[in-house]
């Protein structure tokens, strides 16, 4: 255990709604990832954090946004979710800059 | 192009065999270089990492960096079943403790 909560640990959700992704630090580690993870595309980068109200893009942040008003929750919020944004979704921490810390990750399914 | 290519594989060895996965990066700016493990459905976990060129070895595992060439190895002595899961490399300039990640590697050990 890496100190890293998501929630929820799996998810089912239709075309159009809105769904939020939850990770949660019980460090106080400044950066914070998302990451999603598909066959054939391996992790990507969606955003990151470098610190509370400090957010910016990564590889694939289309149809995603964050928001980290406290240092250990950084949540991902899918504003109208698309069956392409299936997929696993891993959030990570990192204390050092060759170290980063994932979560259990959460699974997404949009039908 | 990736900034990090990995061969995907799948790669098949008998128990007790050595075990060979390699990248190649393009990112001159990378300083850090790391192997990540990925169990079947879990979060990937840090197993090594090495800062610029060089060696380093922990238990049955080294990690090998050629800077001059942009290859990246990792060797795996004394193959367990227990080492069956998928191998990720990362780079990183540091400076934004971003990783880049190649596409992995699933590596079976067969008893």
């Amino acid at each position: 255990d890496a100190g890293i909560t998501q929630s929820p640990r799996y998810k089912i959700t239709e075309t159009g709604r809105q769904v939020t992704l939850m990770c949660h630090q019980t460090w106080s580690h400044s950066y914070m990832f998302w990451y999603r993870q598909d066959l054939g595309h391996g992790l990507r980068l969606i955003y990151y954090s470098a610190a509370a109200d400090i957010t910016d893009k990564g590889e694939v942040p289309d149809g995603y946004v964050v928001s980290r008003s406290k240092t250990e929750n950084f949540p991902l919020t899918l504003e109208s979710a698309t069956r392409s944004q299936t997929s696993v979704y891993f959030c990570a921490i990192s204390p050092k800059p060759y170290e980063q810390y994932f979560g259990p990750g959460t699974r997404l399914t949009v039908t | 192009q990736k900034e990090v290519e990995q061969d995907p594989g799948p790669l098949s060895v008998p128990e007790g065999a050595i075990v060979s996965l390699n990248c190649t990066y393009s990112n001159s700016a990378f300083q850090y270089f790391m192997w990540y493990r990925q169990y079947s459905r879990k979060g990937p976990e840090l197993l090594m990492y090495t800062y610029s060129s060089g060696n380093k070895e922990d238990g049955r595992f080294t990690a090998q960096v050629d800077k001059s060439s942009k290859y990246i190895s990792l060797f795996i002595r004394d193959s367990q079943p227990s080492d069956s899961a998928t191998y990720l490399c990362a780079g990183s300039g540091g400076s934004n403790y971003k990783l880049t990640f190649g596409k992995g590697t699933l590596l079976t050990v067969n008893p």
